[in-house]
């Protein structure tokens, strides 16, 4: 079992709408965690940082961590053509280690 | 500014070429990371530097040399590689070399090699 599961997709939406991105992990000591966008053959861009439970909000962007359920989110609410990328999560522990997620593949049609 | 610079953006060699990327960043992070990633597959982290000192090896083949001149400048230096090594190399940099928010990482925009 991977230490962090993140659905690939792709996923696909219309422009407008609200994407969850969602990923599960098995490793309790994680603290840290972000939201990283990636568009292609470019290099991840991080959007999103967390520490412990709680959510955060930025702009169209937020994001969610429910350490009792392992289960981290990222919420795009009024989604664009431009969101259309790679999302990819990671976490770390008290190493400063990232642990990366598979990533998913977002795409908004207009 | 959040800046990482890679050079060059793409690098085409052939497996007896030794060749270098280069990584900077101006913005006095102690922390400094060489990833591999290939298609459709997340960043595969290689090499961490802290405080100009090589702290983690993930096990990389000799065929990767890492280098850290100063607290702004990476460099991975290339040898002997194999087709199999083309890849987008990344590298990035955090303020410190432990956890925590001091230590999100800021990723450049790579190296796309392509091994011949």
């Amino acid at each position: 079992q991977k230490e962090v599961e993140q659905d690939p997709g792709p996923l696909s939406v219309p422009e407008g709408a609200i994407v969850s991105l969602n990923c599960t992990y098995s490793n309790s000591a994680f603290q840290y965690f972000m939201w990283y966008r990636q568009y292609s053959r470019k290099g991840p861009e991080l959007l999103m940082y967390t520490y412990s439970s709680g959510n955060k909000e930025d702009g169209r962007f937020t994001a969610q961590v429910d350490k009792s359920s392992k289960y981290i989110s990222l919420f795009i609410r009024d989604s664009q053509p431009s969101d259309s990328a790679t999302y990819l999560c990671a976490m770390s522990g008290n190493t400063g280690k990232l642990i990366f997620g598979q990533g998913t593949t977002l795409q908004v049609k207009p | 500014d959040t800046e990482v610079t890679q050079t060059p953006k793409h690098l085409v060699m052939g497996m007896t070429n030794k060749k270098s990327l280069k990584c900077e960043q101006h913005m006095g992070h102690r922390a400094m990371y060489w990833y591999k990633q290939k298609a459709k597959k997340p960043p595969e982290l290689m090499f961490v530097y802290s405080y100009e000192k090589l702290s983690i090896n993930e096990s990389v083949p000799s065929r990767f040399s890492p280098e850290c001149p100063n607290s702004s400048l990476l460099n991975l230096h290339l040898h002997a590689l194999q087709p199999e090594d083309s890849a987008l190399y990344l590298c990035a940099s955090s303020q410190g070399g432990g956890a925590g928010h001091r230590d999100t990482q800021y990723f450049g925009p790579g190296t796309r090699l392509t091994v011949l």
